[in-house]
């Protein structure tokens, strides 16, 4: 049972656009700065947003994060089919003092 | 271009140590601004943090998994190592490195990972 809630699963076309949620609390999303990573098949992770909507060089803008109050939002427009992988929240979680990530989102590209 | 590459024992027997390296290169792992991190993920399974040492060499571990973690660096090498000891079939998981620059808090360079095997 993760501490971020994510849907497991997700499908849409290419070309769509789509939100993925990660839930929290105040003592982890409400306080704390929000991570989003793809995870392709088979590789490891790799960070698409920081500090909830900061991207890394190289990551092109058709990725985007936000946040409000205690849940935090990962879209992706122009759906490729390159964009399929596991996509996973994490931030730190005052309370339990450790850093936590959602159980992460199957993405489809149908 | 700074990469991780962990290496380590695949296959370690219940009740023994496991032991990790990640060999940075591209840059001296005594650059200022970064810490660097443990995470795991057991087949099928999300992402489980193990630890953080920084650049002062304090460390700061998962308190699931306090009792039993040591992560440590060797500056002379350009490395950081991990070991778990006790393990038990519940460790088996492919087991990353990455690195954390301040004050992002995130995981900004990932090793490929290595898969490990806790079996006797």
């Amino acid at each position: 049972q993760s501490v971020l809630t994510q849907p497991p699963s997700f499908s849409a076309a290419p070309g769509q656009k789509v939100t993925i949620s990660c839930s929290g609390s105040s003592s982890n999303i409400g306080n704390n700065y929000v991570s989003w990573y793809q995870q392709l098949p088979g590789a490891a992770p790799k960070l698409l947003i920081y500090e909830d909507n900061k991207r890394p060089s190289g990551i092109p803008d058709r990725f985007s994060g936000s946040k409000s109050g205690t849940s935090a939002t990962l879209g992706i427009t122009g759906l490729q089919t390159g964009d399929e992988a596991d996509y996973y929240c994490g931030t730190w979680d005052s309370s339990l003092s450790v850093v936590v990530f959602g159980g992460g989102t199957k993405l489809t590209v149908l | 271009q700074l990469q991780l590459q962990e290496s380590g024992s695949g296959l370690v027997k219940p009740s023994q140590t496991l032991s990790l390296t990640c060999a940075v290169s591209g840059d001296s792992i005594s650059s200022g601004g970064y810490s660097w991190s443990w995470i795991r993920q057991p087949p099928g399974k999300g992402l489980e943090w193990i630890g953080y040492i920084y650049h002062s060499e304090s460390t700061y571990y998962n308190p699931s998994l306090k009792s039993r973690v040591t992560i440590s660096v060797d500056r002379s090498k350009n490395q950081f190592s991990l070991n778990l000891s006790s393990v038990t079939a519940a460790d088996t998981a492919v087991y990353y490195c990455a690195r954390v620059p301040h004050p992002t808090e995130a995981f900004d360079i990932w090793g490929q990972g290595t898969m490990v095997t806790v079996s006797s």
